[in-house]
């Protein structure tokens, strides 16, 4: 089956733009959660959608905002782009309620922004 | 938080066992231990989970400690495919901001 797809691939900003990025998620799962990773601080968790709903949130500013759909597809977006904001941003799905601990995610490739 | 500590890096022949440590002495009854690993240019990649018992699938064994504050991940033989970051975590039920990724292992591979 069709794995965690991510779009775009890689993108150039500068600061002061917007961004959005898109995870369709693998048939099925209605979980979809979003990291930042970068080589200073890791993998982050930025947030968590369940069923169209924000489940969960990590320690980022209100900058960094998301959306799903009703077919589970999410969206993220970063308004105001800084240069600190380069990063891999990563999505991942996982099945039944999502995130009970037997429940394993899948990630995407990443979507790779970079900001001038 | 869920924070695991694992080392920085290790080292390994091809074709030998490796076994990846990971502690975790802040976990409780109900969190999953998961790892995941990360090849270069890729997003993470499940490799194996369990709760109490030690767990085996294709691509490696999962062996928990009977107080689960630690775990090892093992591959039995290690190919130069699986040089990659080893992530050790555990997932406390639908807590995702309670998950931490720590630094992980970077595990090298030698011919």
């Amino acid at each position: 089956k069709a794995g965690v797809t991510q779009t775009p691939r890689y993108l150039i900003k500068t600061r002061g733009q917007q961004v959005t990025l898109s995870c369709s998620p693998i048939s099925g799962h209605r979980s979809v959660s979003w990291y930042q990773q970068t080589p200073g601080q890791g993998l982050q968790f930025l947030f968590e959608y369940f069923s169209e709903t924000q489940r969960n949130k990590g320690n980022f500013p209100g900058r960094f905002s998301g959306r799903q759909f009703s077919n589970s597809r999410s969206e993220m977006n970063v308004s105001t782009l800084e240069l600190g904001d380069s990063a891999l941003y990563l999505c991942a799905s996982s099945g039944g309620q999502g995130g009970s601990g037997a429940n394993v995610l899948t990630f995407g490739a990443g979507s790779r922004l970079t900001v001038l | 938080d869920a924070k695991t500590t694992q080392p920085n890096s290790m080292e390994s022949n091809e074709e030998e066992p490796v076994h990846l440590p990971c502690n975790h002495s802040t976990i409780s009854g109900t969190d999953y231990i998961h790892w995941y690993r990360q090849l270069p240019s890729q997003g993470p990649e499940y490799v194996i989970h369990g709760l109490t018992s030690n767990v085996n699938n294709r691509m490696a064994s999962l062996a928990i400690a009977e107080d689960r504050k630690s775990s090892t991940l093992i591959l039995h033989r290690a190919t130069l495919r699986d040089a990659a970051v080893y992530y050790c975590i555990f997932w406390r039920a639908a807590s995702y901001d309670k998950v931490i990724f720590g630094p992980g292992t970077s595990l090298s591979v030698i011919p």
